[in-house]
């Protein structure tokens, strides 16, 4: 168990500019979620994969908005024309998928976007 | 709509001193419920949950949290702080059915730990 990892740890960008993050789940785990984060709040649930489909997005998540989790393994997040409003940190996290019982959300440290 | 409240931003303490950070729901069922701390520079560590039977769980790190359904409430205690516990604790809900890691999480409240 090596945990999830992201990559990048930290992203500045320029606004208009595109931006992609990886996110590896822990082995064997089926569920892939996708949370952002702003200062002073708490994380916001953006959007998780059961292993390759992408069961269900939030409404925070505009069409600039895209992820991907091809063959069930690591996902993608990429933002499309980012905008300052984008800047925040986002965080992956992985579980087994067993069940609301057994269901346990390991998280990556995340990846720190700034948008200039 | 579903909602986890964090009264406290903020709460300051002195190293062995009890701890007591609050968490309100508001689901329309019963809510399957978590605590997670974060540190600088690291991931939400789960701490305990409550999916059902016995109201009092026992976590890592010598937490506890009692869920209290007439008080639509979830705190999360420890008996005796110690400085690593200074951090960010944040409470989060979720719902049944297939969607259940989809969790809708409180504002935080920052734990300040004076020796």
């Amino acid at each position: 168990d090596t945990g999830v990892s992201q990559d990048p740890r930290h992203k500045i960008t320029k606004r208009g500019q595109n931006v992609t993050f990886r996110c590896d789940p822990i082995s064997e785990h089926n569920r892939l979620y996708w949370y952002r984060q702003t200062l002073g709040q708490g994380p916001e649930f953006l959007t998780y994969f059961q292993n390759e489909a992408q069961l269900e997005k939030s409404r925070l998540l505009s069409d600039r908005f895209s992820a991907e989790r091809p063959k069930g393994s690591f996902s993608t997040l990429e933002i499309q024309r980012t905008e300052q409003g984008d800047s925040a940190m986002y965080l992956c996290a992985s579980s087994l998928g067993r069940g609301a019982a057994n269901e346990k959300l390991f998280f990556g440290s995340g990846t720190q976007l700034s948008v200039l | 709509a579903q909602s986890v409240t964090q009264p406290d931003i903020h709460i300051t303490v002195s190293e062995g001193a009890s701890l007591e950070l609050r968490c309100n729901y508001s689901y329309g069922a019963t809510p399957y419920l978590f605590w997670y701390v974060q540190s600088p520079g690291q991931g939400l560590q789960l701490l305990l949950k409550y999916f059902s039977g016995d109201t009092l769980v026992q976590g890592i790190k010598g937490f506890e949290a009692e869920f209290k359904r007439s008080q639509s409430s979830f705190n999360l205690r420890k008996p005796s702080v110690h400085w690593s516990d200074a951090a960010e604790y944040f409470c989060a809900g979720g719902a049944g059915g297939t969607s259940y890691g989809k969790l809708t999480f409180g504002q935080g409240t920052i734990l300040t730990v004076h020796p």
